[in-house]
């Protein structure tokens, strides 16, 4: 149980396009949907935090209108790149909680990621 | 401001036992997570210890203290698909996770 799928695994986009990312909680309802990025050898950086039905929380420094992310149901969440830049070249991964079981309920499950690579 | 800290990276022997520690310092705490990440592939969790203690699973346990901020994570008899950055992190009094920068673990024959 508590799995997260990610689609597409990895996307190479021209500049200047929109790229789409789905995040899927497969066997339970997530209440809450994180989106990270994560650079070559860096660590995880939270981008934004998405609660079903309402707006996303943004962190310090991500841009609202290029990030979009929507959280429309309890068992998905997508995360669109509008006008890619090769410096949005990175690995992003989602995460979710509210899973039946683990650590209470806190326990984030994360996605497999997609790379994105704009050329 | 709010900081985790591990070292950043650590080599260890096949079968021998390694311990990664990790220090924080954060606005709240509602439990400290322990996650495996293998290059290019999404964190995977191992452990969270949101009381005072040792925990053990296997081959993997894990230590808190909030007194002192602090946590290990110990691995034994230590396989060459043990060798992955181990991340440590701090859930926060908003219930978000404070995230260290990893320590990547060296296995050597």
């Amino acid at each position: 149980g508590a799995v997260v799928s990610q689609h597409p695994s990895w996307v190479i986009c021209k500049s200047g396009t929109s790229v789409k990312i789905e995040c899927r909680s497969l066997d339970f309802q997530a209440t809450t949907m994180f989106w990270y990025r994560q650079f070559p050898k860096q660590s995880l950086m939270l981008m934004a935090t998405s609660n079903e039905g309402s707006k996303a929380t943004y962190e310090q420094g991500v841009e609202k209108d290029k990030f979009l992310i929507n959280h429309a149901s309890l068992t998905l969440s997508t995360l669109t790149v509008t006008s890619a830049h090769p410096e949005d070249s990175s690995f992003y991964i989602c995460s979710a909680r509210g899973g039946s079981r683990g650590s209470e309920g806190y326990e984030q499950y994360f996605g497999p990621g997609t790379r994105l690579t704009v050329t | 401001g709010q900081n985790i800290d591990q070292p950043t990276e650590m080599t260890a022997t096949e079968g021998a036992i390694v311990q990664i520690n990790c220090t924080y310092q954060t606005s709240g705490f509602n439990g400290l997570f322990w996650y495996q990440q293998h290059a290019g592939e999404a964190p995977t969790f191992l452990s969270y210890n949101v009381l005072d203690g040792l925990e053990e699973k296997g081959r993997l346990s894990s230590f808190l203290s909030r007194s002192k901020g602090y946590s290990y994570l110990l691995l034994k008899e230590l396989q060459m698909k043990d060798s992955a950055s181990y991340l440590c992190a701090v859930m926060d009094s908003n219930y978000q996770l404070i995230w260290g920068a990893g320590t990547k673990l060296i296995i050597k024959p």
